[in-house]
């Protein structure tokens, strides 16, 4: 079966711009988690949703938001992009958020602002 | 707090050769998941191996297997005959309870694995 999906899987954007990120879970799986990757901070987790809800949040600025649609499928959206928003975003996806439910990947969309 | 700890931030191994990446974890709950994913340069992260609090064997998955000590609260992962297409960053990582969520993976720095000719 497919994977999970991640689109774009590049974007270039300008400071003070807004993005769209875009999680397609592997069919079934309901709990979708966004992730952040930087080379400094190395991965942070952003937000979890299940069955359309947000069930936990990192710390992270209001500027980072998110979403999950009934399908399952879920978006995030970085308003008033700054320099350090540059990163890996990996999205995964879970049947359930259970203690022993492995989380399975996207290839991750790298978001570069300049 | 680190909750996840790999002391390793690079190591080469010889093709064929056993590897062995520390990891140790911190946590106060008797209920915890421990997991290892591999990230190759693509970006994409790739679930190896899974060990519960509660399991008493240590897992293994093919090639792959987990030393877990309670006690020492540490969750090693031991790759063995490497291959080249082993070289990789690899992560440990947990899962805790959170009122209404198990879906938050904590993860550990990683290491950066090197398997040489």
């Amino acid at each position: 079966k497919a994977g999970v999906t991640q689109t774009p899987r590049y974007l270039i954007k300008t400071r003070g711009q807004q993005v769209t990120l875009s999680c397609s879970p592997i069919s079934g799986h309901r709990s979708v988690s966004w992730y952040q990757q930087t080379p400094g901070q190395g991965l942070q987790f952003l937000f979890e949703y299940f069955s359309e809800t947000q069930r936990n949040k990192g710390n992270f600025p209001g500027r980072f938001s998110g979403r999950q649609f009934s399908n399952s499928r879920s978006e995030m959206n970085v308003s008033t992009l700054e320099l350090g928003d540059s990163a890996l975003y990996l999205c995964a996806s879970s049947f359930r958020p259970n203690m022993n439910t492995e989380a399975f990947f996207g290839q991750g969309t790298r978001l570069t602002v300049v | 707090a680190q909750k996840i700890t790999q002391t390793q931030p690079g190591m080469f191994v010889q093709e064929k050769e056993a590897v062995t990446l520390d990891c140790t974890y911190d946590t106060s709950d008797q209920s915890y998941g421990l997991f290892w994913y591999k990230q190759p340069s693509s970006g994409e992260m790739i679930f190896l191996i899974y060990q519960g609090s509660y399991d008493e064997q240590n897992a293994t998955e093919g090639r792959y297997s987990l030393n877990f000590q309670k006690a020492r609260k540490s969750a090693n992962l031991v790759i063995s005959a490497s291959q080249l297409g082993d070289s990789a960053m690899y992560f440990c990582a947990m899962r805790e309870p959170v009122t209404d969520s198990w879906g938050k993976l904590q993860f550990g720095a990683g290491t950066q694995v090197v398997v040489t000719p």
